[in-house]
Parts: C-alpha cells; sequence; structure tokens
C-alpha cells in the first residue's frame, strides 16, 4: 500500500482558497488519489478521486502531476464551515478498503 | 438515498457485557465495512464483507464479532470489551463493481462506545 504524507495542520481565512499537498511517493499504476473529509464525531465523507491532471467537481480540484507522487487538493473560497480534518489516500482497485494517513487538520478563522 | 444509519448513537457497556452494533443501508451496496476510530486518530479498518460474506478481517480480538446477515445490514458484535476498546466505530458501504474500478465509500455518523 502507499503511504501517503500530508502536514498536519494548517490556518486559514474565510473568502481564501486553501491548498493541501499529499505526497505518495510509492503510488503504483492501478491506484487512485482519494480525499475525504471529516468533521467531528461524524463519519468521514468522500470529496473528490482522480488518476492524473486535474479533476473539479462542486466542491474541490484536484491537481495531480504526470508522475503521480504528489497531489494537491485545492479548496475555493473556504468557509468556517470547512473547519475539518481532510484525508488524502491512495486507493488500490484491487482492494476496496480505504487506509486512511494522519490528515490534515484544517482550522478557518473569520 | 445516500444514507448509511448506525444505532445506537451512542453506547456504554461494562466488561462483562455482551451488546450489538447495527448498520443499514438502502443503496443497494453490496459491500460493507467497519472501522475503529480513536480520539484525534484516523479510521482504522476492522473487517470488510463483499456480496456478504467476510472477505478481510484485520486481525481483530475475538471479543468482535461481525455479522451480515443480508446485503443491508451489519452487525458488530460486542463481548468482553476492555477500556482500551472506547472509540468511535463507524460502517460504511460502498458498490462493489467489478474489478478496474474504486468505489465511493458512504460512510454512517459512527456510534461512540464507552466500556466501562
Amino acid at each position: 500500500l502507499a503511504k501517503t504524507t500530508q502536514p498536519i495542520s494548517m490556518d486559514s481565512y474565510e473568502g481564501q482558497e486553501v491548498n493541501i499537498t499529499c505526497s505518495h511517493n510509492n503510488i503504483a499504476t492501478n491506484d487512485y488519489i482519494t480525499w475525504y473529509q471529516q468533521f467531528p464525531s461524524q463519519g468521514p465523507r468522500f470529496i473528490i478521486q482522480g488518476y492524473k491532471t486535474k479533476v473539479t467537481n462542486e466542491v474541490a480540484s484536484l491537481f495531480i502531476p504526470a508522475d503521480r507522487k504528489s497531489s494537491t487538493l485545492s479548496l475555493p473560497r473556504v468557509s468556517l464551515s470547512d473547519t475539518a480534518v481532510y484525508y488524502c489516500l491512495v486507493v488500490n482497485t484491487g482492494r476496496r478498503a480505504l487506509t486512511f494517513g494522519s490528515g490534515t487538520r484544517l482550522q478557518v478563522q473569520p | 438515498d445516500t444514507e448509511v444509519t448506525q444505532t445506537p448513537k451512542h453506547l456504554v457497556m461494562g466488561m462483562t457485557n455482551k451488546k450489538s452494533l447495527k448498520c443499514e443501508q438502502h443503496m443497494g451496496h453490496r459491500a460493507m465495512y467497519w472501522y475503529k476510530q480513536k480520539a484525534k486518530k484516523p479510521p482504522e479498518l476492522m473487517f470488510v464483507y463483499s456480496y456478504e460474506k467476510l472477505s478481510i478481517n484485520e486481525s481483530v480480538p475475538s471479543r468482535f464479532s461481525p455479522e451480515c446477515p443480508n446485503s443491508s445490514l451489519l452487525n458488530l458484535h460486542l463481548h468482553a470489551l476492555q477500556p482500551e476498546d472506547s472509540a468511535l466505530y463507524l460502517c460504511a458501504s460502498s458498490q462493489e463493481r467489478s474489478g478496474g474500478s474504486t468505489d465511493t465509500q458512504y460512510f454512517g455518523p459512527g456510534t461512540r462506545l464507552t466500556v466501562l
């Protein structure tokens, strides 16, 4: 399983764009990069998934360079409600179970 | 309906008690999961059921006993737990499509378990 490394915590202010970078040097050919968000005392929630280049949905964008050894989750114009833990995961098509890393605690200030 | 429900929300039990956690989904998903999450830590996989059969057991102690009575239900039977088993227990489900894809996991809100 590819291990992921991401910052332990980040601080931001409302209205700013937040970029969280994740390193996954041992990513394999059939691995996808997936991000989940978790609020206190709730289950994680899927945000976005990608294989390469750029993926965008209504919540976030995911940038993956050609070598796929890292990825960046971009949250545009964050609000207080985006305060949460964000997990970067490498998900293998052959093993569906998720292996969570330590995550990044994002604190958004007014 | 993209909801996974878990009952109870909170559970306090003694070390000699027997209790069960329940999880239910009506999304037609054929894979269901149990995760354990300690405070300030990431979720850790415990069990995976695929088409109602246990496919992954992450070396979980036998005092935790999973059961999948049908494709919509997942139980976790608890017996003779220890205080260090106190945690948030999360259930999740996913579609389990055929190979070459990854399926989004939908998590329930969890059961907060306290073992005295």
